[in-house]
């Protein structure tokens, strides 16, 4: 069975630093590329960050370039989302979850098909 | 960057309808689309993938159908269950996955 379990949310001053992980487990961790989905309170959902199976390749949303870093230990079956420079607007629930795929003989489709449960990550003084 | 727009942003209706929620992205993503279900204080749950294609375990009462920029999700008899919001998200530009804002589907 497909298990994430995301940690280290919390209350954080803007302008301060936390990171996230996200334990997996029940899959080949180093084989699929991870993500961080986010949703704040009452909105809706944006995808943050993403990070290759290897952990050499990462993607970021214009909202949190250049404040949050995405990584992977793929010894550890562990993902983790560090980040920096917090601001009001990156309150949220923050979802670790697991891209899935399907390849037809033309295309390949990807898809998020596992999501832990959440961490909340609120930003204020 | 694709932007995906869904409408409506809400909707009532009753247990027996017929719902229809559509999506429309800004460039085409040919068939790139999924659909998620989402209740409070839960995760999204995956439904439809390269928008006409049910998820295991996903009723047949869903249906997806579009290609190019315009796509449509379809609860043939809403059930209790239902009352939920609904997020379209496109995988063309993947691993950048981005919603649409939701359509939340509530009881009348």
């Amino acid at each position: 069975e497909v298990q994430l379990l995301e940690s280290g949310g919390g209350l954080v001053q803007p302008g301060g630093s936390l990171r996230l992980s996200c334990a997996a487990s029940g899959f080949t961790f180093s084989s699929y590329v991870m993500s961080w989905v986010r949703q704040a309170p009452g909105k809706g959902l944006e995808w943050v960050s993403a990070v290759s199976g290897s952990g050499g390749s990462t993607y970021y949303a214009d909202s949190v370039k250049g404040r949050f870093t995405i990584s992977r230990d793929n010894s550890k079956n562990t993902l983790y989302l560090q980040m920096n420079s917090l601001r009001a607007e990156d309150t949220a629930v923050y979802y670790c979850a697991k891209e899935g795929g399907y390849c037809t003989s033309t295309r390949c489709y990807t898809y998020i098909d596992y999501w832990g449960q959440g961490t909340l990550v609120t930003v204020s003084s | 960057d694709i932007q995906m727009t869904q409408s409506p942003s809400s909707l009532s209706a009753s247990v027996g309808d017929r719902v229809t929620i559509t999506c429309r992205a800004s460039q085409s993503i040919h068939n790139y689309l999924n659909w998620y279900q989402q209740k409070p204080g839960k995760a999204p749950k995956l439904l439809i993938y390269a928008a006409s294609s049910l998820q295991s375990g996903v009723p047949s009462r869903f249906s997806g159908s579009g290609s190019g920029t315009d796509f449509t999700l379809t609860i043939s008899s809403l059930q209790r269950e239902d009352f939920a919001t609904y997020y379209c998200q496109q995988s063309s530009s993947t691993p950048e996955l981005t919603f649409g804002g939701g359509t939340k589907v509530e009881i009348k």
